[in-house]
């Protein structure tokens, strides 16, 4: 079962904060997050295993709520290039399939 | 390196045609994906092969076929395509068989059945 993602889609300006969230219906074993900018395949951000810890990649972080089974994205200070499609990827505890969620179109505005 | 290599990247079919998508991967990885993304949408799974000589069903596997060539090659069959079968696919591949394995994609194949 897909994980669900919101908003939808997000407008910012640059330097504005973003937080992108991914919540799955089943416990999870670890959630990924990647970018994929437009006519281009998706890039590998950071994953998150489960026991809640907190990544960060340059200005971008992000934490898993295991009990919640929801995971956050953080955009901080958006920057032009942050502009892209962001989606969640999940495992469940048999740890064999990643199924991502539909995605949050971000756009970042001068 | 070349990292995950897939071919064609463009692909015209009429209904019913046959073909295959093929994937390379050259970094020694045990995990390969095939993914489908519709306009505006999620990527969804077709089928993985978590180690060489194994494969197994995804999300939508219904109307294709794969096959682990080897450890380095992945290939997906459209036996009879359908136009629902309009989409993005991307091959991936992982160092780790699930338990948390980044995915690294190919530059997709964009295929359009008329």
């Amino acid at each position: 079962q897909q994980p669900v993602q919101s908003p939808q889609a997000v407008i910012l300006r640059e330097g504005e904060d973003a937080v992108i969230n991914c919540s799955s219906s089943k416990a999870l074993y670890s959630v990924h997050w990647y970018r994929q900018k437009h006519g281009e395949a998706p890039v590998f951000l950071m994953i998150l295993l489960k026991g809640g810890e907190q990544k960060g990649h340059e200005k971008i972080s992000a934490s898993f709520n295991e009990k919640k089974q929801q995971s956050s994205l953080y955009l901080t200070a958006s920057q032009l290039s942050y502009s892209g499609t962001y989606f969640c990827g999940t495992e469940n505890n048999a740890g064999n399939m990643l199924t991502f969620g539909g995605g949050t179109r971000l756009m970042v505005k001068p | 390196n070349a990292g995950v290599t897939q071919t064609p990247k463009f692909q015209v079919l009429k209904t019913g045609q046959s073909m295959t998508l093929q994937c390379a991967q050259d970094m020694n990885h045990n995990s390969m994906y095939w993914y489908r993304q519709d306009p505006g949408m999620g990527l969804r799974l077709i089928y993985y092969s978590a180690s060489e000589g194994t494969t197994d069903k995804g999300e939508v596997p219904n109307g294709y076929n794969v096959s682990r060539l080897n450890k380095r090659e992945f290939s997906l069959r459209l036996e009879s395509a359908a136009p629902s079968q309009t989409s993005v696919y991307f091959c991936a591949s992982s160092p780790i068989g699930g338990q948390g394995g980044k995915l690294f994609f190919g530059s997709g194949t964009q295929l359009s059945v008329l």
